[in-house]
């Protein structure tokens, strides 16, 4: 099957700090990926859609000069929070599209902002 | 707004018993549905899908129905192992963004 990597899968920063988030299609191509956000005990929260090529999409609340997002090739989308305090603390998800309607997800990264 | 949410955020079984979890959605355009099983730590799982067209479809141990006139989507386990311990999330979507949209999780605790 479809596999989708993250790295890191953890990562503990100082606040002030940015962090680069990877995202990597394995064994296909997607011109789509998605990332979500999810904080303890809650669901995903679709953060932006990730284009290759072209400029991100990001969903309503969500600030895009501090959630940087680049696709820059098939294969590899990452996001950068910038700037990040401990409120960006969380469980960060991303997804890659097979088909349509199917998406398959990372393993999640975890960062803690300190 | 649309939202998908979800009767019973924890559900207890015993090992062997059968599972039914519940989610309701409100948005009449979405299409496509899924089942997604996250344990802790993990990213997302795909369980089993089913599109508009259809009411029931069945896996391994896993079947899911779609109830559109009361627009309620189910997810039954059969002879539930402990292995199956997780949040489980329905998801919606469909339309041109193919974006989905996460119910908001129900924790399957299975008793040995």
């Amino acid at each position: 099957g479809a596999v989708v990597s993250q790295h890191p899968s953890w990562v503990i920063c100082k606040s002030g700090t940015s962090v680069k988030i990877e995202c990597r299609s394995l064994d296909f191509q997607a011109t789509t990926m998605f990332w979500y956000r999810q904080f303890p005990k809650q669901s995903l929260m679709l953060m932006a859609t990730s284009n290759e090529g072209s400029k991100a999409t990001y969903e309503q609340g969500v600030e895009k000069d501090k959630f940087l997002i680049n696709h820059a090739s098939l294969t590899l989308s990452t996001l950068t929070v910038t700037s990040a305090h401990p409120e960006d603390s969380s469980f960060y998800i991303c997804s890659a599209r097979w088909e349509p309607n199917e998406q398959f997800f990372g393993p999640g990264t975890r960062l803690t902002v300190l | 707004g649309e939202s998908v949410g979800l009767h019973l955020p924890t559900l207890s079984v015993q090992e062997g018993d059968n599972s039914i979890i519940n989610c309701a959605y409100s948005n009449s355009a979405s299409d496509y549905f899924i089942w997604y099983k996250q344990e802790s730590g993990k990213g997302p799982q795909f369980i089993i899908d089913i599109r508009s067209n259809m009411d029931k479809r069945q896996g391994q141990r896993v079947t899911v129905l779609l109830n559109k006139t009361v627009k309620h989507l189910s997810l039954q386990i059969a002879a539930t192992q402990p292995g199956d311990s997780a949040v489980y999330f329905c998801a919606e979507g469909g339309g041109a963004t193919n974006k989905l949209i996460f119910g908001t999780g129900t924790l399957l605790a299975v008793q040995p």
